[in-house]
């Protein structure tokens, strides 16, 4: 079954703080997407993880790829109250084309 | 570049009625175009996948002839909610691909209300 698990699924944290949002998944896909929504808004790209080792950063966040391990992580430094949002990640399956397995997504509150 | 647009961005309708949402690609040929919807709370689900001038493919579970969709060019897909209930109240998301490559372009969302 293609599984895409994203953790925590909930997440309060103080400004200044750093953190990590952890995304594991099934298939062999080895593009891994971030976005961010803020509430009643669309999707919003962060990253697109190519390869394994990949890792992008943009500002507080940097995210990063390990596709031995399925695995990327959505690292937040210094975390301040515009980062509030909640965070998805996917994976995509290129026979379908390109359809996209959803995780569950991260709630992230950052209180000042 | 790479722009998509939904219309209407929220709509109110009445139970039994059916609701017409666009999707566009503003600045490209989307030669696929993917319907998700999102309750509250909750990740998106895909609905159905688009290919210009073919019939959709739809998930399991996904009534087609509840949810109909259209992608007759290759800048507008449509989707319509027929003889729409309150549990079809919902976030409809659509998304835009170009050619064989692998990036998925988000419209902004539709919010229906059914009452």
């Amino acid at each position: 079954e293609l599984k895409v698990e994203q953790n925590p699924l909930f997440l309060s944290m103080q400004e200044g703080k750093n953190y990590t949002i952890y995304c594991n998944y099934s298939t062999t896909s080895d593009r891994l997407y971030w976005y961010r929504q803020d509430p009643g808004k669309s999707l919003e790209s962060l990253f697109v993880l190519l390869s394994n080792g990949a890792v992008k950063q943009e500002g507080r966040l940097m995210a990063s790829l390990d596709t031995k391990a399925r695995l990327s992580t959505l690292h937040i430094t210094a975390a301040v109250h515009d980062l509030s949002a909640t965070y998805f990640c996917a994976v995509d399956i290129p026979d379908s084309n390109y359809q996209l397995i959803w995780g569950a997504g991260t709630k992230l509150i950052i209180k000042p | 570049g790479a722009v998509v647009s939904q219309h209407p961005s929220r709509v109110i309708c009445k139970s039994g009625t059916s609701v017409k949402i666009e999707c566009r690609s503003l600045d490209f040929q989307a030669t696929t175009m993917f319907w998700y919807r999102q309750f509250p709370k909750q990740s998106l689900m895909l609905m159905a996948t688009s290919n210009e001038g073919s019939k959709a493919t739809y998930e399991q579970g996904v009534e087609k002839d509840k949810f109909l969709i259209n992608h007759a060019s290759l800048t507008l897909s449509t989707l319509t909610v027929t003889s729409a209930h309150p549990e079809d109240s919902s976030f409809y998301i659509c998304s835009a691909k170009k050619g064989l490559r692998y990036e998925q372009y988000f419209g902004p969302g539709t919010r229906l209300t059914v009452t």
